[in-house]
């Protein structure tokens, strides 16, 4: 009963290339989020989006963009991918946000790996 | 600021051992805590939260605001708890994680 899936599992592209990152989720969340996860580094949030076609700049969004065109789906974008891209990105959606009982209790994808040559 | 720090990259005990994975959050407002766990070849996953005052797998994690801290123990460990650890803190807007701590139990 997958419910966050992430349409590519490895990728390797070369630098310059534009890469598209897929996300859907099946349990209509209002809140879907992309992250980076990196040794040493934890989670760090990129784009977070509460609703069709908004977006939030995270905390690391430089060289990155998303596209949420429809609620189930959030596409992670990197316009020109460097090498320091290179990483694992995890999707992941929730029901809602805010403060209070059930906020922000994540529910992730399998994870992308990215290779950047 | 919003920060959750994770002191320890790596921590090793053997089975049978407790376990108590360290972390220290800054937060101005009444924090909500988490605990998520990755377990090898697994995604990420929710392990607990603090208002569900639960025991999970044995684990238990108790908000002391005091000092800032919401360890997460275990009184004996088992081989099949060797993971990463995420603690995080609910920002309002976001969870804010910290680096991870990577339990390795030996048999």
């Amino acid at each position: 009963d997958v419910k966050v899936t992430q349409s590519s599992r490895y990728l390797v592209k070369r630098t310059g290339e534009k890469v598209f990152l897929e996300c859907v989720q099946d349990m209509d969340h209002e809140n879907m989020f992309w992250y980076r996860q990196d040794p040493g580094l934890g989670l760090r949030l990129i784009y977070f989006s509460y609703d069709v076609k908004m977006k939030e700049k995270g905390d690391i969004p430089e060289g990155y963009s998303v596209s949420r065109e429809k609620k189930e789906r959030f596409s992670l974008i990197l316009e020109s991918a460097s090498t320091n891209q290179t990483s694992m990105y995890l999707c992941a959606s929730s029901l809602f946000g805010g403060l209070g009982s059930g906020a922000n209790v994540l529910t992730f994808g399998a994870g992308s790996r990215l290779t950047v040559l | 600021a919003q920060r959750v720090t994770q002191p320890e990259k790596l921590l090793s005990v053997f089975k049978g051992a407790p376990v108590e994975l360290k972390c220290n959050y800054s937060y101005s407002g009444s924090p909500e805590l988490f605990w998520y766990v990755q377990y090898s070849r697994q995604r990420l996953q929710l392990l607990l939260r603090h208002i569900s005052r639960e025991s999970i797998k044995g684990f238990t994690a108790d908000l002391n605001k005091g000092e800032t801290s919401f360890h997460l123990k275990k009184p004996f460990a088992q081989e099949e708890d060797s993971a990463m650890y995420y603690c995080a803190l609910n920002g309002a807007d976001k969870l804010i994680f910290g680096t991870g701590t990577r339990l390795q139990v030996f048999p």
